[in-house]
């Protein structure tokens, strides 16, 4: 079993909808918990950051973290043909900073 | 301001030969890594350095050889490059804070494309 777990999609969804991305992970001791967005062919860019758990909102994104149920999630309201991009969860412990990435998801919003 | 500068973009190679694919950080981040990015299998820890002479294994290093000289410059080398390299290869650097600050953040460069044929 992989320490992250991330379904791959692709997820296909008109524009305007709401985008529900998410990453299941088992190591209780994660405390760091990040969205990277990947635009084809381009090097990942940070797209929020939570420690510990909760929710955080950035404009259009939310991220929401349950560490009870290791559970962390990415919403995306009133998705736009720009966000089409492959979504990568990643997560860390503490330190040195040796995250440990989800597979992505490739997500496509069509006009 | 260039951040994480990689070179080449793009490599082809045969198996058996060696190459160094150079990364750059004008940051002064103390962390540097190399990640390969393979379908599937999101970004997987080659090696990685937390400050200029120290440098450790991440979770898939056979094949590869790091230094760290210098603050800013973290190369890597595939020794001897094999069909199971062709990949796409990424640094990151990152600076060192406390619990719950915006450390630990990975900045990216873009990426060498590397095919081993």
């Amino acid at each position: 079993q992989k320490e992250v777990e991330q379904d791959p999609g692709p997820l296909s969804v008109p524009e305007g909808a709401i985008v529900s991305l998410n990453c299941t992970y088992s190591n209780s001791a994660f405390q760091y918990f990040m969205w990277y967005r990947q635009y084809s062919r381009k090097g990942p860019e940070l797209l929020m950051y939570t420690y510990s758990s909760g929710n955080k909102e950035d404009g259009r994104f939310t991220a929401q973290v349950d560490k009870s149920s290791k559970y962390i999630s990415l919403f995306i309201r009133d998705s736009q043909p720009s966000d089409s991009a492959t979504y990568l969860c990643a997560m860390g412990s503490g330190g040195y900073n040796k995250l440990i990435f989800g597979a992505g998801t490739r997500l496509a919003v069509h006009p | 301001n260039a951040g994480v500068t990689q070179t080449p973009k793009f490599q082809v190679l045969k198996t058996g030969q060696s190459m160094t694919l150079q990364c750059a950080q004008d940051m002064n981040h103390e962390y540097m890594s190399w990640y390969r990015q393979d379908p599937g299998m999101g970004l997987r820890l080659i090696h990685y350095s937390v400050g200029a002479g120290i440098t450790d294994q991440g979770e898939v290093p056979n094949g590869y050889n790091v230094s760290r000289s210098t603050t800013e410059d973290f190369p890597l080398r595939l020794l001897s490059a094999a069909p199971s390299q062709t990949s796409v290869y990424f640094c990151a650097s990152s600076y060192s804070a406390g619990s719950g600050t915006l450390g630990n953040i990975q900045y990216f460069g873009a990426g060498t494309r590397l095919s081993v044929l």
